[in-house]
């Protein structure tokens, strides 16, 4: 089974517009991390957001907040008014465990293939 | 400035030619990953280092060796390269009490 799952290969959103990207996660572990990264065309990946499964508070960071569902264990990123520097692909992934399991390894999701339309 | 650097950025290779990639971290971190990304696979752990002289094995790790001789350095080995490893491959670098994963820039590997 998949423990990452992003269901929207593809999104169109206008400029300015709020989008979410949907991200739902597997794990019987009581202690893990979330995270959404960007990678654009060039290539690097950029982190844009940590959630940890304690946290009570959805992580926000600038324009981007997390929405944390622990009970329906899913992870969507908003994105608020977009801008054309937006587009991108945007990975899911899931550090499963404590800090230091497995070197912090993560899981990541397909991703989902944003546009941001002028 | 903190980062990750890869060498090299792009390679083009035939089956069977031992090659190394480089990866050096200049944070002082303790831990240290290699990643590969394929199309709708994200990207999948291949081998990961926890400290010097202590690395161990990922989700994919056929066909890659690594070593940690030195705390910044982590290079991936891959001594007979073969068409399925054509990918791009992260190296990422983690602090011990830190939750965000710094990543290098990407090497895209094509092997033919």
């Amino acid at each position: 089974a998949q423990k990452i799952t992003q269901t929207q290969p593809g999104m169109f959103v206008q400029e300015k517009e709020a989008v979410t990207l949907d991200c739902t996660y597997d794990t019987s572990d009581q202690s893990y991390g979330l995270f959404w990264y960007k990678q654009p065309s060039s290539g690097e990946m950029i982190f844009l957001i940590y959630q940890g499964s304690y946290d009570e508070q959805n992580a926000t960071e600038g324009r981007y907040s997390l929405n944390f569902q622990k009970a329906r264990k899913s992870a969507n990123l908003v994105i608020s008014a977009s801008q054309l520097g937006d587009s991108a692909m945007y990975f899911c992934a899931m550090r499963e465990g404590l800090i230091y399991n497995q070197g912090g390894k993560l899981i990541f999701g397909q991703g989902t293939e944003l546009s941001v339309k002028p | 400035e903190a980062q990750v650097t890869q060498n090299p950025r792009y390679l083009i290779t035939v089956t069977g030619k031992k090659l190394t990639v480089t990866c050096s971290q200049n944070m002082n971190h303790e831990y240290m990953s290699w990643y590969r990304q394929d199309p709708g696979l994200g990207l999948r752990q291949i081998y990961y280092s926890m400290n010097v002289e202590v690395t161990d094995k990922g989700d994919v790790p056929e066909g890659y060796k690594v070593s940690r001789k030195e705390k910044r350095n982590f290079p991936l080995i891959l001594e007979s390269p073969s068409p399925n490893q054509t990918s791009l491959y992260f190296c990422a670098s983690k602090g011990l009490r830190y939750n965000e994963q710094f990543f290098g820039p990407g090497t895209r590997l094509t092997v033919l």
